[in-house]
């Protein structure tokens, strides 16, 4: 079984300001790792995802994750943000298995205002 | 490619009523999700389905829900006796097999209000 931790729920920020939202993990098997951005009343995208290889993996809209097993971490950050960037943002783990069921964490509000 | 699409957007029963929610997954994907999502909480695994076949169902899935997929194509998440804990977003995603590892994609959900 896996389980995602997002300790802050909130983060406000200015505009133009660099976050980070943190993201740690558990899980006894290799996982893949997500971050999925949901807007209101819409459904969650698909933000970027870490499968292997590099552990550093990029956004096309500036945002990066950096995987750290030793850590068990893949905390999203943004050299800086824009106000349209306010939104939920969510962490999620599947196995690497056959399983294929997302396992999410509950989500930190990125706030971010001039 | 309309994406995932999930029917109606909003419902809104009186406790004790049954009710019936619709996923058309992008038509090439094979495995279809659903997903309740509270507020202030990130989504939880109710069921999946790849084709027609409904391969596991998470512990939240209580007796008075069910879900199918007749023909491997669209689904169904239904309700009966609807009580106020019951109140969530409702979400279905698709992918395909091979190519789980892109993630999901999401519909834009169906919002339950049980009054």
């Amino acid at each position: 079984a896996q389980s995602v931790t997002q300790l802050d729920s909130q983060v406000p920020v200015f505009e133009e300001a660099p976050v980070e939202l943190r993201c740690n993990y558990s899980s006894s098997v290799s996982v893949y790792l997500f971050w999925y951005v949901q807007y209101p009343n819409q459904g969650l995208q698909l933000l970027l995802k870490y499968l292997s290889g590099s552990t550093l993996v990029e956004s096309i809209n500036g945002f990066e994750a950096e995987f750290n097993k030793s850590q068990t971490s893949f905390h999203l950050r943004k050299p800086s943000v824009h106000i349209s960037d306010t939104a939920e943002y969510f962490c999620a783990v599947r196995s690497t298995g056959t399983a294929s069921k997302l396992t999410f964490g509950t989500g930190t509000r990125l706030q971010v205002t001039l | 490619d309309t994406g995932v699409s999930q029917n109606p957007r909003h419902k809104i029963t009186k406790r004790g009523q049954n009710v019936t929610f619709r996923c058309d997954p992008i038509s090439e994907h094979n495995r279809l999700y659903w997903y309740r999502q509270t507020l202030g909480q990130g989504p939880e695994f109710l069921t999946y389905f790849q084709n027609e076949a409904q391969l596991e169902k998470s512990r939240l899935l209580s007796d008075r829900f069910s879900a199918e997929r007749p023909k491997g194509s669209f689904s169904t998440l239904e309700i009966q006796r609807t009580e106020q804990g019951d109140s969530a977003m409702y979400l279905c995603a698709s992918s395909h097999e091979t190519s789980g590892t892109r993630g999901y994609t999401f519909g834009s959900g169906t919002r339950l209000t049980v009054v």
